[in-house]
């Protein structure tokens, strides 16, 4: 049975940092591209970042670019979300989500149950 | 980016009634068009991917439809566990760009 599941949100203050943790079982891990979706609260959904299955090839919505970093540990079977300049606007649940293709992004037949995020002073 | 405009933003419906949500892409997308469900305080769900495939597991009364811009998501006869709140996503592009979603409602 795939299993994704987030952690690492929180409250933080506009301009700081938190990294999200996303911890997968159930598949081959690293034959997978993986993305962060959020969602603002009461909003729809806004695809954030994605990574190949390799870790080689990353994407980012212009929304985040420069400011967050996804990576991950295929000996591990974890996706990581580096959040950094944190805004208000970045406040959301934060999705994990599992691919069908390898390489870039497509569609998602797997989501995590999400991890909150509030940025406020 | 690619837009995508869906339609109705809200629907009222009875169970039973036939429901059919619209989305309208920015640019041709060929079929690279997905559609989710989701219910409140949970992560969305996929229904149908690449315009007209039904994912494994879900029930043959959803069902989609079209190509280039125009895409039509259908319920055949709502249920009450059918409301929630639809997206439409293509993949064509990135980045990866959702509809603003449909809540349909019981009626």
């Amino acid at each position: 049975e795939v299993q994704l599941v987030e952690s690492g949100g929180g409250s933080v203050q506009p301009g700081g940092s938190l990294r999200l943790s996303c911890a997968a079982s159930g598949f081959t891990f690293s034959s997978y591209a993986m993305s962060w979706v959020r969602q603002a609260p009461g909003k729809g959904l806004e695809w954030v970042s994605a990574i190949s299955g390799s870790g080689d090839s990353t994407y980012y919505a212009d929304s985040v670019k420069g400011r967050f970093t996804i990576s991950r540990d295929n000996s591990k079977n974890t996706l990581y979300l580096q959040m950094n300049s944190l805004r208000a606007e970045d406040t959301a649940v934060y999705y994990c989500a599992k691919d069908v293709v390898v390489v870039t992004a497509s569609y998602f037949e797997y989501w995590g149950q999400g991890t909150l995020v509030t940025v406020s002073s | 980016d690619i837009q995508m405009t869906q339609s109705p933003s809200s629907l009222p419906a009875s169970v039973g009634d036939r429901v059919t949500i619209t989305c309208q892409a920015s640019q041709d997308i060929s079929n690279y068009l997905n559609w989710y469900q989701q219910k409140p305080g949970k992560a969305p769900k996929l229904l149908i991917y690449d315009a007209s495939y039904l994912e494994t597991g879900v029930p043959s009364r959803f069902s989609g439809s079209g190509s280039g811009t125009d895409f039509t998501f259908t319920i055949s006869s709502l249920q009450p566990e059918d409301i929630a709140t639809y997206y439409c996503q293509q993949y064509d592009n990135l980045p990866l760009t959702f509809g603003g979603g449909t809540k349909v409602e019981i009626k």
